[in-house]
């Protein structure tokens, strides 16, 4: 079965600093991965997908995250915080029935300080 | 309209009571989801619609849950005799739908509500 999992619930970092935050996929076939962001009291957006097209995706923000399939790794990353990158970010995987019904991790809270 | 606009943002209910949570999608986006997001974790999918039929309701956690789309455009989704386990926030998605391809299965969210059983 799909899974993902995000290996830290929160981050913080400082601002103009680089950010990582990290999810492993278990899957039996290479699939494709989304990254979502939910600012407080806002819809999840979309960030990025991965869908086997090239292995470094790069999304909205200045966010990318490349996929590893050697090590079954989806990390997003940013080369420099900013304060309005204070959100929840979600790795997300289609399960078995296809894009009809996501899994999601369980979430990493980013902090950025000034 | 411009996005998925959910309603209320905000409902507190006692405890036995009966909720319904509305959900308008997309113009024309002919797919509708319903998510579940518990405190500190991630979303749980409830619930799939393809126009007014739901092909998938496998996540619905107990028969007190229920979900409608009628028009192929407005979902409720009904809690009766409401449980402090049920207080969540209640997510509403939709996206255009009608094939295989990434692009018509972009799921777009709602801001959620939050429903918070006393």
């Amino acid at each position: 079965a799909q899974s993902v999992t995000q290996l830290d619930s929160h981050v913080s970092v400082s601002e103009g600093t680089p950010v990582l935050l990290r999810c492993n996929y278990s899957s039996s076939y290479s699939p494709s991965l989304f990254w979502y962001v939910q600012h407080p009291n806002k819809g999840l957006q979309l960030l990025l997908k991965y869908t086997s097209a090239a292995t470094l995706v790069k999304g909205i923000n200045g966010f990318e995250a490349e996929f590893k399939k050697s090590e079954t790794s989806f990390h997003l990353t940013k080369p420099s915080a900013h304060m309005s990158d204070a959100a929840e970010y979600f790795c997300v995987v289609p399960g078995a029935g296809g894009y009809n019904k996501l899994i999601f991790g369980a979430g990493t809270r980013l902090a950025v300080h000034p | 309209g411009a996005g998925v606009s959910q309603s209320p943002s905000n409902k507190v209910t006692e405890k036995g009571k009966d909720v319904e949570l509305r959900c308008d999608p997309i113009s024309g986006h002919t797919a509708l989801y319903w998510y579940r997001q518990r405190l500190g974790q991630g979303l749980e999918f409830l619930i799939y619609f393809q126009g007014n039929s739901a092909p998938d309701k496998s996540g619905l956690p107990s028969d007190r849950f229920s979900a409608e789309r009628t028009g192929e455009s407005v979902s409720t989704l009904t809690i009766q005799r409401t449980q402090q386990e049920d207080s969540a926030v209640y997510l509403c998605a939709s996206s255009s739908g009608g094939g295989w391809g990434l692009a018509k299965n972009i799921q777009y969210f709602g801001a959620g509500t939050r429903l918070s059983v006393l």
